[in-house]
Formats: structure tokens, C-alpha cells, sequence
């Protein structure tokens, strides 16, 4: 099972930058690079999954390096309204893996007006 | 448009009470997971399921059962409710992989 691991916490002001890093060390040939993003009483939501180099969506960008090993989501020019809690997720891109899914505890963003 | 409903959105039951939580998803998708979500400890798949008449374990089975019996509905039952489950359960579904799921609105139970 591939662990990932990413900050706690993050603090932010509206309209920067926000990039947050996960750790895959032992990541496999087939593992697909996914995160959620939760707001608080509501369920996970799918933001982006990519496998090598840059993904990019109207919500985030995410950014693989060659040995992926590691991943960077980036979210443009934060609002109050992107405090939430961060997932990453490294999985099979098949289905049937399911008990590989660990979400981990995330990384709770609060954007600072 | 299609979605993944929860029922009840809130429950309070009593210790050794037999609790089912309802899972009911429009999308067609034929891959269904519940989840449990506690401080500290992030979300923890509890079963899953990748079509009708199939049922498998996650990691926190123990004291969980689901049936599968149609491609809209996975409903969750405490066979007997223990005050260690009290959490709330988040309910997801997916099409033809794992990763990209769509998540319920959650189910907050508390066992007294």
C-alpha cells in the first residue's frame, strides 16, 4: 500500500497561492494520484487525479514530479470559502482496490481574510 | 440530476439496538462504499461493494453488514449498536474505478 503523507494544517490570506505537498514514496507503476477536498458536515468531494507532470481543471492544478514520489495540489487565489480539508489519495486506476483507498487524516486549510 | 442520498441524516439509538443506515444513489455507478469518519483517524472504508450481489470487507468491518440486492441502494446495518460507533458514516459511489467517488451527505449516529 502506497502511505501518503501531508501537513496537518495550513493557513492562508484570500487571493494567494495555496500549495499543498503529499509524500507516495512507495508509490507503484499503476497508482493514479487523486485528492479530495471536505468542507466541514459535508462528505469528500473530488477535486482532480492526474498520473505524471501536470493536471489541470477549473478547480486545481496538480503537479506530479518524473519519479513520483511526490504531489503538489495548487489552488489560484484562495477565497474564505476554500477552508477545508485536504485529501490525498494514491490508488490502482482500476477498479477492485478499494481496501487501498486510505484517506489519512488530510490537511485542514483555513484562508484568512 | 443524479445524486447520493442518506437517511437519516441523524440518528440516536440506544446500545444493543439493531440500526440500518440507508444509501440510495441515482448515477447508475456500480461500485458502492461506506465510510466511517472519526477525529483523528480521517475516513475508514468499512464495506464496499462493485455490483449487485457483491459484498466486500474494508478495513472496519467488524460489527457492519450490507447486502446488495440492486444498483441504486447499500444499506448499512449495526448489528448491534455499540457506543464505539458512534461516528459519522459517509456513503460513496463510483463508476468503473475506485478513485473518483461520489460522496452522501452523511449520517451522524449516536449510540447511548
Amino acid at each position: 500500500l502506497a502511505k501518503t503523507t501531508q501537513p496537518i494544517s495550513m493557513d492562508s490570506y484570500e487571493g494567494q497561492e495555496v500549495n499543498i505537498t503529499c509524500s507516495h514514496n512507495n508509490i507503484a507503476t499503476n497508482d493514479y494520484i487523486t485528492w479530495y477536498q471536505q468542507f466541514p458536515s459535508q462528505g469528500p468531494r473530488f477535486i482532480i487525479q492526474g498520473y505524471k507532470t501536470k493536471v489541470t481543471n477549473e478547480v486545481a492544478s496538480l503537479f506530479i514530479p518524473a519519479d513520483r514520489k511526490s504531489s503538489t495540489l495548487s489552488l489560484p487565489r484562495v477565497s474564505l470559502s476554500d477552508t477545508a480539508v485536504y485529501y490525498c489519495l494514491v490508488a490502482p486506476i482500476s477498479s477492485g482496490s478499494a481496501r487501498q483507498l486510505t484517506f489519512g487524516s488530510g490537511t485542514q486549510l483555513t484562508v484568512l481574510p | 440530476d443524479a445524486e447520493i442520498t442518506q437517511s437519516p441524516r441523524h440518528k440516536i439509538t440506544e446500545t444493543g439496538r439493531q440500526v440500518t443506515l440507508a444509501c440510495h444513489q441515482t448515477w447508475n455507478h456500480n461500485n458502492m462504499f461506506w465510510y466511517r469518519q472519526d477525529l483523528g483517524h480521517g475516513l475508514r472504508l468499512i464495506h464496499y461493494s462493485y455490483g449487485v450481489q457483491d459484498t466486500n470487507k474494508g478495513e472496519v468491518s467488524d460489527g457492519y453488514s450490507v447486502s446488495r440486492s440492486n444498483t441504486e441502494d447499500l444499506p448499512l446495518t449495526l448489528e448491534s449498536a455499540a457506543s464505539s460507533q458512534t461516528s459519522v458514516y459517509f456513503c460513496a459511489s463510483s463508476a468503473n474505478q475506485d478513485y473518483e467517488q461520489y460522496f452522501g451527505p452523511g449520517t451522524r449516529l449516536t449510540v447511548t
